[in-house]
């Protein structure tokens, strides 16, 4: 069964930086992997999907990487502000004919960009 | 842009009351699902629905039902509200493009609910 996991559950940088958050699973064999922001008792923006023939993708500041052998991707987010501060989720699409639309979801990585 | 509405962001009912939760979507996809999401443990699939009428349990659909009569409408009900319900509760859609992988899902607000 796929997992999704998010190290770590809380990072807290100062402005300007540049920052990685991480994400891994279990199952190599996904779909596509998708990057999503959530703003505090908001729903979810989506920022990046990745397909499983990728290896990035990118917008503006942010940059996410796809190693689907390792299980893991990658959100780079270059010279941190702290609008950018919010919970960074992602989720992966199995490559199961019964997976449906489900997408599995990690915890997320709540991040806090000091001004 | 796509939007999603759900019916109410903030909502508190008693134990055993019936409960309503809407979404409505305005872009004809055809997907629909409901979500809650309780801390540490992420967005959890109640339920989801292809079509109208059409509908599949999630990952916990106990304690929960659905209800798809229109395509840009999809119903979340508790029938009798548990205190082990309060959460939030999400809404999202995907059209076909997203059945395909190539697009994503679009989230609606969040409904927090409290059942005392």
């Amino acid at each position: 069964k796929q997992e999704v996991t998010q190290i770590p559950a809380a990072l807290s940088v100062p402005e300007g930086e540049n920052l990685v958050l991480n994400c891994s699973f279990t199952d190599s064999a996904i779909y596509n992997l998708q990057w999503f922001r959530q703003d505090p008792g908001k729903g979810l923006t989506s920022l990046l999907l990745i397909q499983s023939s990728q290896r990035e993708q990118t917008s503006g500041r942010l940059n996410a990487s796809l190693d689907k052998s390792s299980g893991r991707s990658t959100l780079y987010i270059a010279a941190s502000q702290p609008g950018d501060s919010a919970t960074y989720l992602c989720a992966v699409r199995g490559d199961y004919m019964d997976s449906n639309y489900q997408l599995i979801w990690g915890a997320g990585t709540k991040l806090i960009i000091k001004p | 842009d796509v939007k999603v509405t759900q019916s109410s962001r903030y909502l508190v009912k008693r134990t055993g009351e019936k409960v309503f939760l809407e979404c409505v979507q305005d872009m004809d996809h055809e997907n629909m699902f409901w979500y809650r999401q309780d801390p540490g443990l992420g967005l959890r699939l109640i339920y989801f629905s292809y079509d109208v009428k059409m509908k599949e349990k999630g990952d916990i659909p106990e304690g929960y039902s659905v209800s798809r009569e229109k395509k840009e409408r999809f119903s979340l009900i508790l029938e009798s509200a548990s205190t082990n319900q309060t959460s939030m509760y999400l809404c999202a859609s995907t059209g076909l493009a997203g059945m395909y992988g190539t697009d994503t899902q679009y989230f609606g607000p969040g409904t927090r609910l409290t059942v005392l």
